[in-house]
């Protein structure tokens, strides 16, 4: 089963506007990343946090991360229609990747 | 760098013929691939993890006589299937995960879309 889940599982939002998706997981982790899934495409990799840290920027892209919680958070600030697409956690356990359901981003122009 | 192709990116067969596709990591060393299956709207779902030169792990319920995975070489892995079903469309990625600064990140082919008749 997926150990990740994923909230909101849809999000609509408009051009400049910034977008929030969280990610939560139950088991101890080495790491967590985040993917974007164009619509019939494969994966890009976004970011990658480890489990000793808090929080990591790249560019538009800010992730948090509560191991406390369990739980992790993608900000994307000033969105664009470009960032349409599905955004997917995955924790690393070690071994394998488990990946969240995903939320489908719409950023409208 | 570190990009990973497959091929064929579509491929559409007849009830009962088999299915290969190639996942091919072009600028950088791959020491395990990982095969997943995606339905619509729906997570990846891992079928089975390969090292070059052994016998690929499955996922609990993949059956292994129906999905073959050969990891020939640190740059090559293919995934057949065999006697494909209708139930068996689906969109397959396979990503490439290689030693020393690409550890821990598993990079992704552009997915091959597989529709059985």
């Amino acid at each position: 089963s997926q150990q990740g889940e994923e909230d909101p599982q849809a999000l609509s939002i408009q051009e400049g506007e910034n977008a929030t998706m969280n990610c939560s997981y139950k088991t101890s982790i080495n790491n967590l990343q985040w993917y974007r899934q164009n619509s019939g495409r494969g994966l890009v990799h976004l970011i990658l946090i480890r489990s000793n840290e808090r929080e990591k920027h790249s560019g538009r892209l800010r992730v948090t991360l509560d191991t406390s919680k369990k739980s992790s958070s993608l900000l994307i600030t000033a969105s664009r229609a470009a960032d349409t697409a599905s955004y997917f956690c995955a924790t690393d356990g070690g071994s394998r990747l488990t990946f969240g359901e995903g939320t489908q981003l719409t950023v409208n122009p | 760098g570190a990009v990973v192709s497959q091929h064929p990116s579509w491929v559409i067969c007849k009830s009962g013929t088999s299915v290969k596709i190639e996942c091919r990591s072009l600028d950088f060393q791959a020491t395990t691939m990982f095969w997943y299956r995606q339905f619509p709207k729906q997570s990846l779902m891992l079928m089975a993890t390969s090292n070059e030169g052994s016998k690929a792990t499955y996922e609990q319920g993949v059956e292994k006589d129906k999905f073959l995975i050969n990891h020939a070489s640190l740059t090559l892995s293919t995934l057949t299937v065999t006697s494909a079903h209708p139930e068996d469309s689906s969109f397959y990625i396979c990503s490439a995960e290689g030693g020393g600064a690409l550890t821990d990140t598993q990079y992704f082919g552009p997915g091959t879309r597989l529709t059985v008749l």
